[in-house]
């Protein structure tokens, strides 16, 4: 079955500084990557995606996330967080035979130092 | 556009009543979705459409109904609310199914928080 791990419930960095926000997929075949940022009381948004392709991919914002097959991982990476990234990131898993389901992680709760 | 809306923003119920949710989107998406949102669990999908008059189980159906009569509307029904539904609910829309295009992005509405007691 699918699955979906991101192992850090909550990060917290100092503004200015580097983020990687990682996740883990299980699928045999190739998935459909998505990272999503839910902003406190609002919807997701779509910060990038990879279907095919390039592995290193740039979203909204300044993020990126870099695809590695070989360790199926989805790593969500921006070079200097500001107090708005503040928010909780969701990783997504999808596929051409997932019956129009995305797995979901259980989302990473970013917390920004002044 | 005002993209995803959903109503109520918020809901307190007792056991046992009953309620819909209303989702609508006005961007002529043919796939919609109803999820339920709880703390350290991440999304999980409840029913989800992929057209109007049409209807499907997700991860986590019972105790739910749903309805798409329109093609904007997604409707979410608790017959007989209980404790175990509170959580907030989010609405989705997508143009496809999930099938590598770039149009498959999904548009969340704001939420509705609801609590059973």
């Amino acid at each position: 079955a699918q699955s979906v791990t991101q192992p850090d419930i909550h990060i917290t960095v100092s503004e200015g500084a580097s983020l990687e926000l990682r996740c883990n997929y299980s699928y045999g075949a190739t998935p459909y990557l998505f990272w999503y940022v839910q902003s406190p009381g609002q919807g997701l948004q779509l910060l990038l995606k990879y279907f095919s392709g390039d592995t290193l991919v740039q979203g909204i914002k300044g993020f990126e996330a870099e695809f590695k097959r070989s360790q199926s991982s989805f790593n969500l990476r921006k070079p200097s967080v500001h107090w708005s990234d503040a928010a909780e990131y969701f990783c997504a898993v999808g596929a051409a035979d997932s019956n129009y389901q995305l797995i979901w992680g259980a989302g990473t709760k970013l917390i920004i130092k002044p | 556009n005002a993209g995803v809306t959903q109503t109520p923003k918020f809901r307190v119920l007792k056991t046992g009543q009953s309620m819909t949710l209303l989702c609508a989107q006005d961007m002529n998406h043919e796939y919609m979705y109803w999820y339920r949102q709880d703390p350290g669990m991440g999304l999980r999908l409840i029913h989800y459409s992929v057209g109007e008059g049409t209807t499907a189980k997700g991860e986590v159906p019972d105790g739910y109904n749903v309805s798409r009569l329109k093609k904007q509307n997604f409707l979410l029904g608790l017959e007989s609310a209980a404790p175990s539904q509170t959580s907030v609910y989010f609405c989705a829309s997508s143009i496809t199914r999930t099938s590598g295009t770039s149009t498959d992005t999904q548009y969340f509405g704001p939420g509705t928080r609801l609590t059973v007691l």
